[in-house]
């Protein structure tokens, strides 16, 4: 089955440690995005890469920095320098070219507290 | 201003009866607009596109107002498996595929 993976589902670090969040697709697409929700807040853009090696900064990018050495995958971490980094974290991929390019397919997301 | 405003509810309505609801745009230049449905504590998924005609999808009838920037969902004979919040989504008018999501707008259908 094709889809997306994000994992852990639920994370817990304490203040001043960096954190990762993996996110992987077999979907086969070019663009892949990482967004925090909030509650009571629509969903914010953090990241969006639209070709491997290559990523641009979203709304929200200050104290996250992400990579994209594979198609497959698109790490996000969590540095120190967020503030507020206690949100559930949604990746998503979109399918390739000009067409129904508004569908995103988003992972199942990470929960992440910071104590 | 927002980029993209929703009554956040909840609406809180009776199986079978009918429900409706709107989100408000600012960017007069976004051309795209998406209604997506996200289950509590879960992901979004894409619930229908929206086109400058309306359109329906079984239930489901989105329509488009560009004059007044808003876009409107209406669900008809409402099932218990319609309980969820519906996130409003429009185009960013950029050049690089950037969605704007509303907060949602949460529907609670009892039996």
């Amino acid at each position: 089955d094709g889809g997306i993976t994000q994992s852990p589902k639920y994370l817990f670090r304490k203040e001043g440690q960096n954190v990762t969040l993996s996110c992987e697709q077999n979907l086969n697409h070019d663009a892949m995005y990482w967004y925090r929700q909030d509650p009571g807040q629509g969903l914010r853009l953090i990241y969006y890469s639209q070709i491997v090696n290559d990523f641009q900064k979203g709304d929200i990018a200050e104290g996250y920095s992400v990579s994209r050495e594979k198609k497959e995958s698109f790490p996000l971490t969590v540095t120190s320098a967020q503030k507020n980094p206690t949100a559930f974290y949604l990746c998503a991929s979109r399918i390739s070219g000009t067409g129904l390019w508004g569908e995103q397919y988003f992972g199942p997301g990470t929960r992440l507290t910071v104590t | 201003r927002k980029e993209v405003e929703q009554d956040p509810g909840p609406f809180n309505v009776p199986e079978g009866a009918t429900v409706a609801f709107n989100c408000t745009y600012s960017n007069s230049a976004s051309q795209s607009f998406f209604w997506y449905r996200q289950d509590c504590r879960k992901e979004p998924k894409l619930l229908m596109s929206v086109y400058s005609s309306g359109n329906e999808d079984g239930r489901f009838t989105a329509q488009l107002n560009r004059a007044s920037q808003y876009i409107s969902l209406l669900i008809r004979d409402s099932k218990l498996s319609d309980s969820a919040t519906y996130l409003c989504v429009v185009d960013s008018a950029s050049n690089d595929y950037k969605l704007s999501f509303g907060a949602g707008t949460t529907v609670t259908v009892r039996a």
